[in-house]
């Protein structure tokens, strides 16, 4: 079965520093991949994907997300982070069995400090 | 602002009332989908609607019984909660029923069993 492992439960980091959100995931079939962002008392919101193509993905609000296929993660990044970017991440992926389902990740909280 | 809206966006209710979760959105997408989120973990699914049709039930108990009436609309009814179905209601929906369909949720019913 497949399944996503976000290493991090919570990442501290301080305005306009560099950060990266680990996430690994566990499949025997090929799959898709997806970060997911949640603001305080709002629903998920798609940050990017990957398909297929290009290993580096860019999303919106300048993040990105490089797929590695020989260690099974994508991990997001940011160059500089704002305060605006404190919120619970979620990183996802589907392709095993024939539903077709994404599996979620715990979730990352991100807490910006000015 | 979201494409997915659900109303109400708040709910308190007894455990033996009856009341309706109500999911809309206008983007022609053919799959819909409702989570269930408990504070600071990943959404899980509970219902898969594809072309109006009941796709996938996450043996959900009876006491939420969902309804697609149209390409448009997602109900969730409620009756006889317990306590423990406190929680954000998700809904999302996605071009079709598939794995490299990214959803778009709405931003949720936070509901309250008193």
């Amino acid at each position: 079965a497949q399944s996503v492992t976000q290493l991090d439960s919570q990442v501290p980091v301080f305005e306009e520093a560099p950060v990266e959100l680990r996430c690994n995931y566990s499949s025997s079939v090929s799959v898709y991949l997806f970060w997911y962002v949640q603001y305080p008392n709002q629903g998920l919101q798609l940050l990017l994907k990957y398909l297929s193509g290009s290993t580096l993905v860019k999303g919106i609000n300048g993040f990105e997300a490089e797929f590695n296929k020989s260690q099974t993660s994508f991990h997001l990044r940011k160059p500089s982070v704002h305060i605006s970017d404190t919120a619970e991440y979620f990183c996802a992926v589907s392709g095993e069995g024939g539903s077709y389902i994404p599996t979620f990740g715990r979730g990352t909280s991100l807490i910006v400090h000015p | 602002d979201t494409e997915v809206t659900q109303t109400p966006k708040h709910l308190v209710m007894g455990m033996t009332n009856k009341k309706s979760l109500k999911c809309e959105q206008h983007m022609g997408h053919r799959a819909m989908y409702w989570y269930k989120q408990k504070a600071k973990k990943p959404p899980e699914l509970m219902f898969v609607y594809s072309y109006e049709k009941l796709s996938i039930n996450e043996s959900v108990p009876s006491r939420f019984s969902p309804e697609c009436p149209n390409s448009s609309l997602l109900n969730l009814h409620l009756h006889a909660l317990q306590p423990e179905d406190s929680a954000l209601y998700l809904c999302a929906s996605s071009q079709l029923q598939g794995a490299a369909q990214p959803q778009h949720f709405g931003d949720g019913t936070r509901l309250s069993i008193l």
